[in-house]
């Protein structure tokens, strides 16, 4: 069964600080991770990620995918009470359109 | 429109009764997808429909659920005798569909809030 995996759960940090979030996933025919903030309700798209190796960087958000590994960071600098969210990540899939999505990490920054 | 557009924002109903959400995709795309969040759950997709038809309704839970889609845009879910569990927020999502063989940007709508009392 394809499965997603994100870590933490949850994780409050104070404004200004720098933090990781983790996502590892065990899917058949992988083809791109995406990364989603998701603040109300509506995720907003953040990254798609197909190759092993290279970062994309929005401001102070940047992610990289590891195929070896089968995971991916999203990393944020210099947070800001406006990055309190959940961040998802998802797996694409080769032959499929759905997404399989992890749990999220729920994110509180603190001022 | 300029975004993905769902209604109701909340639908509150008896065990039992029947309920039809909707969703409006971003105008032009033709693919649509739904997926259900439960309480500090990932999203789990629900069915996928490329124009009309619905190449992929793997995830529908069970035969209370169905999703129909006409003239290309317009998509409504149908829950019948609803569940407590059905309780979820129910997402939409479209995508222009054109992406090949490459992984298609969802772009998600607020999603309606169903509570099954």
């Amino acid at each position: 069964e394809d499965k997603v995996v994100q870590s933490p759960l949850s994780l409050v940090v104070h404004e200004g600080d720098t933090v990781t979030l983790n996502c590892s996933y065990e899917v058949t025919n992988f083809r791109s991770l995406l990364w989603y903030k998701q603040e109300k309700k509506a995720p907003t798209f953040l990254f798609m990620l197909t190759s092993s190796g290279i970062e994309k960087k929005s401001g102070r958000l940047s992610s990289i995918l590891d195929k070896k590994e089968l995971s991916s960071i999203l990393n944020i600098t210099a947070t800001q009470t406006g990055d309190s969210a959940i961040y998802l990540c998802a797996a694409g899939i080769q032959g499929a359109q759905k997404l399989v999505f992890g749990q999220g990490t729920r994110l509180t920054i603190n001022p | 429109g300029a975004g993905v557009s769902q209604s109701p924002s909340n639908k509150v109903t008896e065990k039992g009764k029947d309920v039809e959400l909707r969703c409006d995709p971003i105008s032009g795309h033709t693919a649509l997808y739904w997926y259900r969040q439960s309480l500090g759950q990932g999203l789990e997709f629900l069915i996928y429909f490329q124009g009309n038809s619905a190449p992929d309704k793997s995830g529908l839970p069970s035969d209370r659920f169905s999703a129909e889609r006409t003239g290309g845009s317009v998509s409504t879910l149908t829950i019948q005798r609803t569940q407590q569990e059905d309780s979820a927020v129910y997402l939409c999502a479209s995508s222009t569909g054109l992406a090949g063989g490459n992984t298609d940007t969802q772009y998600f709508g607020p999603g309606t809030r169903l509570t099954v009392l």
